[in-house]
């Protein structure tokens, strides 16, 4: 069984930093591409990030870009998203997302952005 | 980076069918754009539906069908169940990038 379970997620004040954890198992974690998505609550989803198996291509949404760091230790089946600069409007729910195709996804982790 | 756009909010009768489209900002949704269909109940973290157009995967019941339509991307629910009441998303594959769609929440009524 797939399962992906994120962690990390907290109250940090405006201009934090923090890192996202997602330990993955249940498949071959070094063969797919990975995403992150976050929801602030209430709200839509948002695409933030993606990468690929091999760590060698990383792509970005304009809004997180130079501000947030995706990356990935495969010996370790976990993926990583590292949060700087951080703003009111990042607090949300962050997902992490399994890909080729998509069919699974974390319960998510809070990040809460606040003074 | 592109905008997509759903319909906000719909109703279906129970048994009914409804169809929820999915649009792009830069033109035509085609083949290429390997859309996706996500259904979210409250709490709940998002499920797949429907990868690349219109393929199912094994939980996804019979009902849910994914389509190009009109050059929107479509996913039409035929025989809707009170438990289909939920919101959906797409979410459309560019060059590189990623959009979702604003999500359309369906009532069944």
């Amino acid at each position: 069984e797939v399962q992906l379970v994120e962690s990390g997620g907290a109250l940090v004040q405006p201009g934090g930093s923090l890192r996202l954890s997602c330990a993955a198992s249940g498949f071959s974690f070094s063969s797919n591409w990975m995403h992150w998505v976050r929801q602030a609550p209430g709200k839509g989803l948002v695409w933030v990030s993606r990468i690929k198996n091999d760590g060698s291509r990383i792509d970005y949404a304009d809004s997180v870009k130079g501000r947030f760091t995706t990356s990935r230790d495969n010996a370790k089946n976990t993926l990583y998203l590292q949060l700087n600069s951080l703003r009111a409007e990042d607090t949300a729910v962050y997902y992490c997302v399994k890909d080729q195709p998509i069919d699974a996804w974390g319960q998510g982790t809070l990040v809460t952005v606040s003074s | 980076q592109a905008v997509v756009t759903q319909e906000p909010s719909l109703t279906v009768s129970p048994g009914g069918t409804v169809t929820l489209t999915c649009d792009s900002s830069t033109g035509a949704v085609t083949s290429s754009h390997w859309t996706y269909w996500f259904q979210q109940k409250p709490g709940q973290a998002p499920r797949t539906l429907i990868f690349d157009t219109k393929n199912r995967h094994s939980w996804t019941p019979a009902r849910f069908s994914g389509s190009l339509l009109g050059g929107k991307a479509a996913l039409t629910l035929s025989g809707a169940q009170p438990e289909d009441e939920a919101q959906y998303y797409c979410l459309l594959s560019f060059s590189d990038s990623r959009v979702f769609g604003g999500g359309t929440k369906l009532t069944v009524l």
